[in-house]
């Protein structure tokens, strides 16, 4: 069976320090990967999504970045944190149809 | 520009009644719709979908409708139980679920028992 592996789980962080959040999925090649972010009193926020190795679209301009290095694992960083970009992230992945959801990071910005 | 609407942010429903959920969507391309139920502090849980082939999903408590040509699709839960009490988020997607999910802002479903 597939799982979703996401950490930390929660995580505060001072401005101007990086970030460096990772995302492991199990039981299943190439999928799509996406990193979710919901803000307080906002809906789902599509920030990445990946086809691919290597493969990286942006959805929305802003301070974040990711990476995919391998087919299975997903990297959302940032070299400086904004007081924005407090948030609860989430990663994901599909194969066609339904995605399926990590446990999320409680990211504060302090 | 969001694609997917959930106009009501919130919803109070009795215990044993029925909870019907909308969302609306402005991009012709959809052709295939999920519904999540995300608690506080977890990732969001798939709950249901539909392909535009479609107007109804029915499993179990919960059924899914779609109307395309009003761009509209609802979550019936029948009957509502406390343990239903979370966000509910819609979804769409491009390519029959093959292309990127854009989601709903989200409405808060809460259960009076």
């Amino acid at each position: 069976s597939q799982t979703i592996h996401q950490w930390p789980a929660t995580l505060v962080q001072p401005v101007g320090s990086p970030l460096s959040l990772e995302c492991t999925v199990e039981g299943t090649s190439n999928p799509n990967l996406y990193w979710y972010r919901q803000a307080a009193g906002r809906g789902l926020q599509l920030l990445f999504y990946s086809v691919g190795i290597g493969q990286i679209s942006s959805e929305v301009p802003q301070n974040l970045s990711a990476s995919r290095p391998q087919d299975r694992q997903f990297i959302l960083s940032s070299k400086k944190l904004l007081l924005s970009d407090s948030g609860f992230y989430l990663c994901a992945w599909s194969v066609g149809g339904e995605a399926f959801f990590g446990q999320g990071t409680r990211l504060t910005v302090v | 520009d969001q694609q997917v609407k959930q106009n009501s942010p919130s919803l109070s429903v009795q215990e044993g009644r029925i909870s019907i959920l909308n969302c609306d969507y402005t991009n012709s391309m959809f052709d295939y719709f999920l519904w999540y139920k995300k608690y506080p502090a977890e990732g969001p849980t798939f709950l249901i979908s539909i392909s535009s082939i479609k107007d109804k999903n029915e499993d179990g408590r919960f059924t899914v409708f779609l109307n395309k040509s009003a761009k509209h699709l609802s979550l019936h839960i029948v009957p509502s139980q406390p343990g239903d009490s979370a966000v509910y988020f819609c979804a769409a997607s491009e390519n029959f679920g093959n292309e990127k999910l854009t989601f709903g802002t989200g409405t808060r479903l809460t259960i009076i028992p």
